[in-house]
This record gives C-alpha cells, structure tokens and sequence, in this order.
C-alpha cells in the first residue's frame, strides 16, 4: 500500500499571504496525485489533478507541483473561501489511498 | 441538477446490512468509472470500492473485503454499494464519486453523502 503522508496537519496563515502544503508517497506515483479541499459539513472538491493540472473553475491562485514521490499545494494569496482542509490523494496504485489531511487556519 | 446524488444511509445494528444508491445525471454515466469513498466523523478520507464504466473491473479496500460490493446499472444510471456484516467501525459518510476517465484517474465528481451509522 502506498502511504500518502501531509505535513503540517496544521498551519495557520494570514489572508493574503501563501500558503504551501506538502504531500509524501512511500512510492513513486508517476503524477497520479491529486488535492481536494473540504469544507465543513460539505462533500471534498477536486482542486488539482495529475500533479498539476487545476480542476474545472478552480482559480489560479491554486497550484501543484512535484513529481516522483513529494508534491505541493501552494495558495499564491489566501482568500478567507480559502481556509479550510485539503487532502492529497494517490490513484497510481491499488489501494487508492489518500494523505491525512492539512489543517488551513486565519491566523 | 445534483450529478450525484446518494440514498440508502441509516441506523443499523452490527451483523447487518444496508443498500446504498447513488443516482447520477447531467453526464453520460457509462462512460465513466465510479467509485465509493467514505469518512467517519472527524476524521479523513478512506476509499472504499472502485468500479469501471462497464463493470467488468472492481476493486475493493481490505477494510471491506468480502462484505461490501460495488455494482452499477448503466440503463438506469445508478451505483450501488451493498453492505454486509457491518461493524461500529463502518459508521461513516458515504460519498459516491465519479473518477475523470472509464478506467480511473482523480475523483472529479462528488455526492453530497450519505450517513452510516451502526450501533446496537
């Protein structure tokens, strides 16, 4: 099993300024890495597919990086909409597994 | 228009069994993989269950091995999620989300869930 590992599991940041979430595989993913954002008591919203490439109607503000076996989720300019969870998730190899999750707070 | 929208949640007591359903719309359904994933309250995302656009492949997490099965009905676009032996541990919200591709790829489409919970 791929194990998929977040750091931190909390930041807190300002409005305005950037924001840069990590994501660990135990194992190269060949890009098939993925991030979503979740708002409280709403379902998870793809934001980023295939390492880097931004969903449907997602702003640019939002962008991926990385490659092999360690990816970023970098907000260029923390909008409040921003604040919440996010969650990278692996579908290179069975079983699909997902990180633990980062914690995005206004400081 | 919900793409996707799941039914089929409730109380149930260990050792027993719930159907879940998922009716999609506003796509072409059988040209895509669907899959089912879940989160207890609280906590993170797990996969549970895969399945691809003509449901001649189907995957399935550990955690649910040889008690749950995915299956779908492309005539009347829907998926499905039968549970069996079901287990305190199994309370969670179920979303049903459909992958970008027939065989795989990102979780581009989610439901808005539907809530497990087992308890005597």
């Amino acid at each position: 099993e791929i194990v998929m590992t977040q750091s931190p599991a909390t930041l807190s940041v300002s409005p305005g300024e950037r924001a840069t979430l990590s994501c660990w595989a135990s194992q190269s993913l060949s890009g098939d890495l993925a991030w979503y954002q979740q708002k409280p008591g709403q379902a998870p919203r793809l934001l980023i597919y295939g390492a880097s490439t931004r969903a449907t109607g997602v702003p640019p503000r939002f962008s991926g990086g990385g490659s092999g076996t360690d990816f970023t989720l970098t907000i260029s300019s923390l909008q409040s909409e921003d604040f919440a969870v996010y969650y990278c998730h692996q579908y290179h190899a069975w079983p699909i597994t997902f990180g633990q999750g980062t914690r995005l707070e206004i400081k | 228009d919900v793409p996707l929208l799941e039914s089929g949640g409730g109380l149930v007591q260990p050792g027993g069994s719930l159907r879940l359903s998922c009716a999609a719309s506003g796509f072409t359904f059988s040209s895509y993989a669907m899959a089912w994933v879940r989160q207890a309250p609280g906590r993170g995302l797990q996969w549970i269950s895969s399945i691809s656009n003509n449901a001649d492949a189907t995957s399935n997490a550990d955690s649910v091995k040889g008690r749950f099965t995915i299956s779908r009905d492309n005539s009347w676009n829907m998926l499905y999620l039968q549970m069996n032996s079901l287990r305190p541990e199994d309370s969670a919200m179920y979303y049903c989300v459909r992958r970008q591709t027939s065989r795989g790829g990102a979780f581009e489409i989610w439901g808005q869930g539907t809530m497990v919970t087992v308890s005597s």
